[in-house]
């Protein structure tokens, strides 16, 4: 089973401001098979980066990713207010289990 | 545009079976390369992935509820379910149902989600 973990547990920034969020994994991510979901509360989560870096239909361009093997980042270039929620991490593809990282919360400072 | 709904139960007693259906609008479930599955997520915690069925009927479940799952689709309502057996109160969370794209062997990331489901198990 691939373990992610995720940093930092929070991030307190304010609008406008760039966020930097980590996923790493306890081993090599197969065909960069990595994804992000935003979670508002309340709400399902949301799809935003599949394949480490590409963006979903209709994700705005401030969010991107990157990274590869066992090290993958995902970035917020400019924080909106909408954008204050709690980021997920997945590994998914052809091995069992489908694993979510444990989240970041990226909250208003 | 594809909606997803689930619908069952919102308390289920202890080591009895959670039942679960999704419905599916917008799109015909056996259309498509696609794995409809179940997500759940304690209340305060994360995700974790139950499992999914792939449009042909094969499935694939997480080994830590493998003996307790069965994810089965009803194409002929457009629905798919799920059951979780011998529930605890460690069963309790909401549950999403969810389509992901893939091939017979290769799963994608989940593209659509429901809106959730609380489901707590209690006496």
């Amino acid at each position: 089973e691939i373990v992610l973990t995720q940093s930092p547990g929070t991030l307190s920034l304010s609008p406008g401001e760039r966020a930097t969020l980590s996923c790493r994994a306890s081993q090599s991510v197969s065909s960069n098979y990595l994804a992000w979901y935003q979670q508002i509360p309340g709400q399902a989560p949301r799809l935003l980066i599949f394949g480490a870096s590409g963006r979903a239909t209709g994700i705005p361009d401030r969010f991107s990713g990157s990274g590869s093997g066992t090290d993958f980042t995902l970035t917020i270039s400019r924080l909106e207010p909408e954008d204050f929620a709690v980021y997920y991490c997945q590994h998914y593809g052809s091995s069992l289990p489908e694993t979510f990282g444990p989240g970041t919360k990226v909250d208003i400072k | 545009q594809l909606q997803l709904q689930e619908s069952g139960p919102g308390l289920v007693k202890p080591s009895e079976t959670l039942s679960l259906t999704c419905s599916v609008s917008g799109g015909s479930i056996s259309s498509g390369t696609y794995y409809w599955g179940w997500i759940r997520q304690p209340p305060g915690k994360g995700l974790e992935w139950i499992g999914s069925i792939f449009y042909s009927g094969s499935t694939h479940y997480n080994p830590s509820l493998k003996s307790r799952v069965t994810i089965s689709v009803d194409t002929s309502k457009n629905q798919f379910s799920l059951k979780l057996s011998s529930v605890t109160a460690a069963d309790t969370a909401v549950y999403y149902c969810a389509r992901h794209p893939g091939s017979s062997m290769v799963r994608g990331p989940v593209d659509y989600w429901g809106q959730g489901t609380l489901v707590t198990v209690s006496s």
